[in-house]
């Protein structure tokens, strides 16, 4: 039963073309997070939303933002794709902001390509 | 700034061998310790979570211990399988509400059959 579910798996764009990236949770969590990887590196927290607070990394670039237009889906826009963006997005979901004892839930990712 | 360092970077290991993976943190005020399983080209599957006033966690063949005053974590494995060849990533959970995690950049286990 997948609870966290990304799409598309892959994604191919040109560089400079804005993407859009969506993500959905069938677990009703509050919290909804991205994360960036590249190619054999740790995974790099962008954002998260708390219900519909936003809460951006001081390091994440201006040209990545969301959405969260319901509790089940959140949308990671890129507006103009650099060659360096081509990474692995992951989405994840926990129940609450309360670290303790709060596991974060992960999708299997989209993998996106720049041309 | 919090660091997060898993030593070794690969190991491999014949099949049946029991092995131990380490994670080390800079900054001990976390709100628990999570380690992952990812598969070549796949997504984060949670294995275990170690809360802060929590020594260690178990389940099936996996035991993971935290120490959190030294920063330290190790995630044993017991008589391994093939099928648990991945790459094996620890997180801690810190930031003003727990929200962030930090990864380490993995360990990539391979057993051979």
């Amino acid at each position: 039963d997948a609870m966290v579910i990304q799409n598309p798996r892959y994604q191919v764009t040109q560089f400079g073309k804005p993407v859009t990236l969506s993500c959905s949770q069938t677990l009703n969590h509050n919290v909804m997070y991205w994360y960036q990887q590249k190619s054999s590196q740790a995974p790099k927290l962008l954002f998260h939303y708390y219900d519909k607070d936003f809460n951006n990394e001081a390091d994440t670039p201006d040209n990545f933002q969301s959405r969260r237009p319901n509790t089940s889906f959140c949308f990671l826009d890129i507006r103009s794709p650099g060659l360096g963006d081509a990474a692995m997005y992951l989405c994840a979901t926990s129940r609450d902001l309360k670290g303790t004892g709060q596991p974060q839930h992960f999708g299997d990712g989209t993998r996106l390509s720049i041309l | 700034k919090q660091e997060v360092t898993q030593i070794p970077a690969a190991l491999s290991v014949p099949e049946g061998e029991n092995l131990v993976l380490n994670c080390s943190f800079t900054d001990s005020a976390i709100y628990n310790l999570q380690w992952f399983r990812q598969d070549p080209g796949k997504g984060l599957t949670s294995l275990l979570l170690i809360q802060s006033s929590q020594r260690e966690q178990t389940s099936g063949r996996l035991n993971a211990s935290l120490d959190k005053s030294s920063g330290r974590s190790t995630l044993y494995i017991a008589a391994s399988q093939p099928g648990d060849s991945a790459t094996y990533l620890c997180a801690v959970s810190e930031g003003t509400s727990g929200s962030r995690l930090t990864f380490g950049e993995g360990t990539q286990l391979t057993v051979n059959p």
